[in-house]
């Protein structure tokens, strides 16, 4: 059985401060998604991260996926409260073609 | 293009009462999938659709049925809405297999009393 683990399960902070939230497990996953999920709406995808020890940036949201591709972390600069949400991460099963394992997400609030 | 469409919005249904909850994507998507959202257990997968004509069993599958109408929709039913059916459901879609990129719908919040 694959175990997603996303911690911390919930954080709040003031504008303008750095978070890092992180997806952990103990399985080794072909690539892994980031969405980000705000009140009354369907995820949205941010990023899809598949080699090991990738980088990726998407304004001032930066994402890595862990070298043994176990892990990967989501780290936020200068948060704006237009930055709350609920922070999922989802790899793939490896079992399935089609399916995603989902964490059960950070929910992050960013207090103006 | 709208991109996934989910209606209704909200829907309060009794105990043994029964709809469907339908959905429908522009984006030419080869697969389609139907999750329920309860509060600190994440997303559970009910049901999915790999191509049309095609549907398997996600996780929690007990209770619902769907059916795959053609390329753009996918349904979900509830035969006889039971009060642990209370939840959020969204609906998905997907282009391919490769990297699993989805991109869901607006949702519909149920309640069963």
């Amino acid at each position: 059985t694959q175990l997603l683990e996303q911690s911390p399960q919930f954080l709040s902070i003031q504008e303008g401060e750095n978070l890092t939230v992180y997806c952990n497990s103990s399985s080794v996953f072909s690539s892994l998604q980031w969405y980000r999920q705000e009140p009354g709406e369907g995820p949205v995808l941010l990023v899809t991260v598949v080699t090991g020890g990738e980088v990726k940036k998407l304004k001032r949201l930066t994402f890595q996926f862990g070298d043994a591709r176990k892990d990967s972390s989501l780290h936020i600069t200068a948060a704006q409260p237009g930055d709350t949400g609920l922070y999922l991460c989802a790899p793939p099963r490896e079992d399935s073609n089609y399916q995603l394992i989902w964490g059960a997400g950070t929910k992050l609030i960013i207090k103006p | 293009n709208a991109g996934v469409t989910q209606t209704p919005k909200f829907q309060v249904l009794k105990t043994g009462q029964s709809m469907t909850l339908q959905c429908a994507q522009d984006m030419n998507h080869n697969s389609m999938y139907w999750y329920r959202q309860d509060p600190g257990m994440g997303l559970r997968l009910i049901y999915y659709s790999a191509s049309e004509g095609t549907t398997d069993k996600g996780e929690v599958p007990n209770g619902y049925n769907v059916s795959r109408l053609n390329k753009r929709e996918f349904s979900l039913r509830l035969e006889s809405a039971a009060p642990s059916q209370t939840s959020v459901y969204f609906c998905a879609s997907s282009r391919a297999r490769v990297l699993y990129e989805q991109y869901f719908g607006p949702g519909t919040r149920l309640t069963v009393t």
